[in-house]
């Protein structure tokens, strides 16, 4: 079983519509979690970390449930440019983060 | 500008040679990274740094090798040991204990 879990999609979803995305974390001493970005053939960029009482940064919300070891992104009124492939990622000790494969998004007109 | 560059963005090389991969930052992050990113899999850490001429293997570091003589540079060298090198390979950086890592633009490997 991997460390982090993520459906790999493809989510299709058209413009304006709302997605959520889900992970899953098997290590329980994990410490911080994030939700990258990653553009086809680019690198991983910090979308936003994720604390437990939940955050929201504009059209984004993550949210963490410590007890279940689950992490949830979503999404409201999609962009065109929202499609990427979101990495959710673990931080076990200061250098230990562990990615999950990816869920992959398009948005479409 | 500030930020993590990566040497070449494609290269390719043939089987059974070595081939040194650059990475390059002016944040002035004490910690460099090296992962390895393949086709469904999720990035898996190669080797780290947490500091000038002190490294730490990661989870898949046999076949590869790494050199920090200097803050700003962790190069990654490729050696024909690797079974399958013919990836996406990732450098990032960060400051000592942060949460967060900082990606260059990444190199992709194919060994033909």
């Amino acid at each position: 079983r991997k460390e982090v879990e993520q459906d790999p999609g493809p989510f299709n979803v058209p413009e304006g519509a709302t997605v959520a995305f889900n992970c899953t974390y098997s290590n329980s001493a994990s410490q911080s979690f994030f939700w990258y970005r990653q553009d086809c053939r680019k690198e991983p960029k910090l979308l936003m970390s994720v604390y437990s009482s939940g955050n929201e940064d504009g059209r984004f919300t993550a949210q963490l449930n410590r007890a279940s070891q689950y992490i949830s992104l979503l999404i409201r009124d999609s962009k065109l440019s929202d499609s990427a492939t979101y990495l959710c990622v673990v931080r076990r000790a200061s250098n230990d983060m562990r990615f999950g494969a990816g869920t992959r998004l398009t948005v479409k007109p | 500008d500030g930020g993590i560059t990566q040497s070449p963005k494609y290269l390719f090389r043939k089987e059974g040679q070595n081939v040194t991969l650059s990475c390059e930052q002016n944040l002035n992050h004490d910690a460099m990274y090296w992962y390895r990113q393949d086709p469904g899999q999720g990035l898996r850490l190669i080797y780290y740094s947490q500091i000038v001429n002190d490294f730490q293997k990661g989870d898949i570091a046999e076949g590869y090798s790494v050199s920090r003589e200097k803050k700003e540079s962790f190069p990654l060298t490729v050696t024909s040991a690797q079974k399958n090198p013919t990836a996406f390979y990732l450098c990032a950086s960060s400051t000592q204990g942060a949460d967060t890592q900082y990606f260059g633009p990444g190199t992709r490997l194919t060994v033909l």
